[in-house]
């Protein structure tokens, strides 16, 4: 099956522009996640989908940064005005149901990151 | 603030060596783990997860880790190295109940160089 789809992979601009980035998830997965990977550390999720609606987005910055995932099925995650402190790799992943549901086994797949320099 | 702690940053070991990552995390109440890793120019992938049951987990490619309630860790091991599991080794926790979301928590990461 083909994975998670994410473009651009790699993307440079200059502080106080804007930035958008797409992921397309694996076919039938309802839930979508969006994570940023500084340098040296582990993903710190941003926001979590189930289908088109927000279950968590309590670690997104929402001055600066917004998501949505109109028809349940692609995602994007914008950046407005871009700080330098957001140069990370932004990651997407998707599940076929939220993991960690008790009893369940479900399992996230990840997509290939988008690089982001801010200079 | 829930937090997710490796207690390694970069272990460079030759093949055939033992393998133990550490992971621990501050959490008292239910948890699920993972450990994801992460090859040179590749996706994050998992490597094995624990959500109930038997505390020893098997995982793909020779790899295990053990879950201590009481020592709130959850360490990876693999009995003989190869030069291919170079690579960067993730510990994850999802914690559940009412009062949080289903959000994971990420460890920094450890970096496996392996000698050949």
């Amino acid at each position: 099956e083909a994975g998670v789809a994410q473009s651009p992979r790699y993307k440079i601009i200059e502080k106080r522009q804007s930035v958008a980035f797409w992921c397309n998830p694996i076919s039938g997965h309802a839930t979508l996640y969006w994570y940023q990977q500084i340098l040296g550390q582990g993903p710190k999720l941003l926001i979590q989908f189930q289908n088109n609606g927000v279950v968590d987005d309590s670690q997104l910055p929402k001055d600066r940064f917004s998501a949505e995932r109109l028809k349940g099925v692609d995602s994007t995650l914008k950046i407005q005005p871009a700080k330098l402190e957001d140069s990370a790799v932004y990651l997407c992943a998707s599940s076929f149901r939220p993991v960690g549901r008790q009893g369940s086994s479900y399992e996230q797949y990840f997509g290939p990151g988008t690089r982001l320099t801010v200079t | 603030a829930q937090s997710v702690s490796q207690h390694n940053h970069h272990v460079i070991l030759s093949e055939a060596a033992s393998l133990e990552l550490g992971c621990n995390y501050s959490y008292g109440g239910t948890v699920n783990l993972f450990w994801y890793v992460q090859y040179p120019g590749q996706h994050l992938q998992l490597l094995l997860k624990y959500f109930s049951g038997d505390p020893l987990v098997k995982g793909i490619k020779g790899f295990e880790a053990e879950f201590i309630k009481s020592k709130f860790s959850f360490n990876l091991r693999k009995p003989s190295v190869q030069w291919s599991d170079t690579a960067e080794y993730f510990c994850a926790v999802i914690l559940l109940g009412r009062n949080y979301g289903q959000n994971f928590v990420f460890g920094p990461g450890t970096r496996l160089s392996v000698l050949p």
